[in-house]
């Protein structure tokens, strides 16, 4: 079993669609996790981290649920620039200014017009 | 300002080549990192710097060669590579939970 597991879709939503990921983690003792996205051929970019309590940036929402180690993104209103591939990843180990993450295989979202 | 940089963006070498990839990011970030990845996977960690010393080197093997000159800098030093090496090698840096990436260097072995 891996360590983060996602969805790898692809989803294929129409503008305007909400769209939700999840996302399980097997290690309990991941402290911290994030949301990335990555577009083809790039880089990378942090979305967002994720807190027990949630938290949303504009149209994008996180939730951690430690109990069942479950992490999920929703992304409300889908623009077609949404489309990329989303990391789900833990942060394994932690390190004074270092830190191992653990990434998700990436779930493909796909808006179209 | 959250950008690190990568130099070059492409390259292409030869299997008896000795060639450098760059990293340098001006946040102050005290930990860096190199990644590789493969098309269609998520990147792999190879290894990270904290306070300009290696602390982690995930089982990499020798011919490549990774180098810390300073604190905004790192190096990531080629040779004898396989065509399997070939993949996107990105730099990141962290101050904390949060890691940055660069826009990568994407790398063709011959």
């Amino acid at each position: 079993r891996k360590e983060v597991e996602q969805d790898p879709g692809p989803f294929n939503v129409p503008e305007g669609a909400t769209v939700a990921f999840n996302c399980t983690y097997s290690n309990s003792a991941s402290q911290s996790f994030f949301w990335y996205r990555q577009d083809c051929r790039k880089e990378p970019k942090l979305l967002m981290s994720v807190y027990s309590s949630g938290n949303e940036d504009g149209r994008f929402t996180a939730q951690l649920n430690r109990a069942s180690q479950y992490i999920s993104l929703l992304i409300r209103d889908s623009k077609l620039s949404d489309s990329a591939t989303y990391l789900c990843v833990a942060l394994r180990g932690y390190m004074e200014y270092g830190n191992k993450l653990v990434f998700g295989a990436g779930t493909i979202l796909r808006v179209k017009s | 300002d959250t950008e690190v940089t990568q130099t070059p963006k492409h390259l292409v070498m030869g299997m008896t080549n000795k060639k450098s990839l760059k990293c340098e990011q001006h946040m102050g970030h005290r930990a860096m990192y190199w990644y590789k990845q493969k098309a269609k996977k998520p990147p792999e960690l190879m290894f990270v710097y904290s306070y300009e010393k290696l602390s982690i080197n995930e089982s990499v093997p020798s011919r490549f060669s990774p180098e810390c000159p300073n604190s905004s800098l790192l190096n990531l030093h080629l040779h004898a590579l396989q065509p399997e090496d070939s993949a996107l090698y990105l730099c990141a840096s962290s101050n904390g939970n949060e890691q940055f990436f660069g826009p990568g260097t994407r790398l063709t072995v011959l």
